[in-house]
């Protein structure tokens, strides 16, 4: 089955403890992105990737990193999570295709709480 | 910069009946692409719809049409014949032509009322 997962789905973890979210895809895309979703703002892009070894910044990369040295993993890793970056957390793949019309495929979710 | 707005927060709409959700856009860009997603209240994201900008025929989708006047940058999504189902959060998104940064709209709550 296509899919993208993402791991862990939900967690809570404190101020300052370094945390990384897995998202692996099984349809060999080129392109990934993950995603930040808070209420009243919507998704906001974080950080994607072209192909491997090459990513680029979203629109809030602040506090974020990741790592594309697989085609198929894109993890997030944040360094020293703060309560600001409590949100859910979408990752999402897609191949090159033509032009721009090809749709993202996204994982389920993962719920981050940071206290 | 490219920026979507959904000015609409929420609605409802009676089950069978049609809704227009709003979804207008601003770029520079001459080439770019619009697609509409529902997330339901289990979270996870699904793609409906998909316009091109340089499609010449607004597109369909089975029971989802995305209405597309490109002069007046806007790209509503039209759902026929409302299900329960249907309740969700919708976003509208827009990636330009060849590059990976999409901009999503801040969402439209639809409820269908029996």
């Amino acid at each position: 089955e296509a899919q993208v997962t993402q791991n862990p789905r939900y967690l809570i973890t404190v101020t300052g403890k370094k945390l990384t979210v897995t998202c692996s895809q099984n349809m060999n895309h080129e392109y990934m992105s993950w995603y930040r979703q808070d209420p009243g703002l919507g998704l906001r892009q974080i950080y994607y990737s072209m192909n491997v070894e090459v990513t680029d910044k979203g629109d809030v990369p602040e506090g974020y990193k990741v790592s594309r040295k697989e085609k198929r993993n894109f993890p997030l890793i944040l360094e020293s999570p703060s309560p600001n970056q409590t949100s859910l957390y979408f990752c999402a793949s897609r191949t090159r295709g033509e032009d721009s019309n090809q749709p993202q495929h996204f994982g389920d979710g993962t719920r981050l709480s940071i206290l | 910069a490219q920026k979507i707005t959904q000015t609409q927060p929420g609605m409802f709409v009676q089950e069978k009946e049609a809704v227009t959700l709003d979804c207008t856009y601003d770029t520079s860009d001459p080439s770019y692409g619009l697609f509409w997603y529902k997330q339901p209240s289990s979270g996870e994201m699904i793609f409906l719809i998909y316009q091109g900008s340089y499609d010449q025929q607004n597109a369909t989708e089975g029971r989802y049409s995305l209405n597309f006047q490109k002069a007046r940058k806007s790209a509503n999504l039209v759902i026929s014949a409302s299900q329960l189902g249907d309740s969700a959060m919708y976003f509208c998104a827009m990636r330009r032509g060849g590059y990976q940064k999409v901009t999503f709209g801040t969402g439209t709550k639809l409820q269908v009322i029996p």
